[in-house]
């Protein structure tokens, strides 16, 4: 059974940092490309990180809207998947689903950016 | 980042009846995933590459589309098909999504 479970999420100030972790099992991570998505209040859906395999030198890309603020990052040795998110903002608040190709979802960390 | 349209935002729909779905792309000759969501769960991955069933999803389920015009249609609504439908390009970055349809039952 394939199981993505992501955990880090919760209530932080603007400006501060907070990392995500997606923990998966029941597929051949090594092989996956994996992505950060995340859902607004107003359910709006928008695609944030992407990480490729260790065969595509692990390249990753950005949604505009958070390049040089967040990091995703990948340990294959765990089947494992991270989004580092710096100097947050109210507008970051969501939740975060990380994802196998867009075919297998977590159930979602939700991160709330609040003063 | 855009959204990218999708038409209609809401829509109610009697058991037995035809629903259609669209959503338009930024570029044409991409791929289209279309994604269903109830309320309080994940997104689920519905349809891929623009006509391919998921596995598990009932064969009343179509999806098609060119250029830039693209659609998921229900051949016969059923209950169960009540739900958010998201649109997303794939296969290159950004994996932009649609704003989203909400089906609901007649």
């Amino acid at each position: 059974e394939v199981q993505l479970v992501e955990t880090g999420g919760g209530l932080v100030q603007p400006g501060k940092s907070l990392k995500l972790t997606c923990a998966t099992s029941g597929f051949t991570f090594s092989n996956a490309w994996m992505h950060w998505v995340r859902q607004s209040p107003e359910k709006q859906l928008e695609w944030v990180a992407q990480i490729k395999a260790k065969s595509n030198n692990y390249a990753t890309y950005y949604a505009e809207s958070v390049k040089g603020r967040f990091t995703i990052s990948r340990d294959d040795s765990k089947s494992s998947v991270y989004l580092q998110m710096n100097s947050l903002k109210e507008e970051d608040t969501a939740i975060y689903y990380c994802t196998a190709v867009f075919a297998y979802w977590g159930q979602g960390t939700l991160v709330t950016v609040s003063s | 980042d855009n959204v990218l349209p999708q038409s209609p935002t809401t829509m109610a729909a009697s058991p037995g009846e035809k629903v259609t779905i669209t959503c338009h792309a930024s570029s044409s000759g991409i791929y289209m995933n279309w994604h269903q969501q109830k309320s309080g769960t994940s997104p689920k991955l519905w349809i891929y590459d623009t006509s391919k069933l998921a596995s598990g999803v009932p064969d009343r389920f179509s999806g098609s589309g060119s250029g830039t015009s693209y659609s998921l249609t229900i051949n016969t609504m059923e209950t169960e098909d009540a739900a958010t439908y998201y649109c997303q390009q794939c296969c290159s970055t950004p994996y932009t999504f649609g704003a989203g349809t909400k089906l609901e039952l007649k």
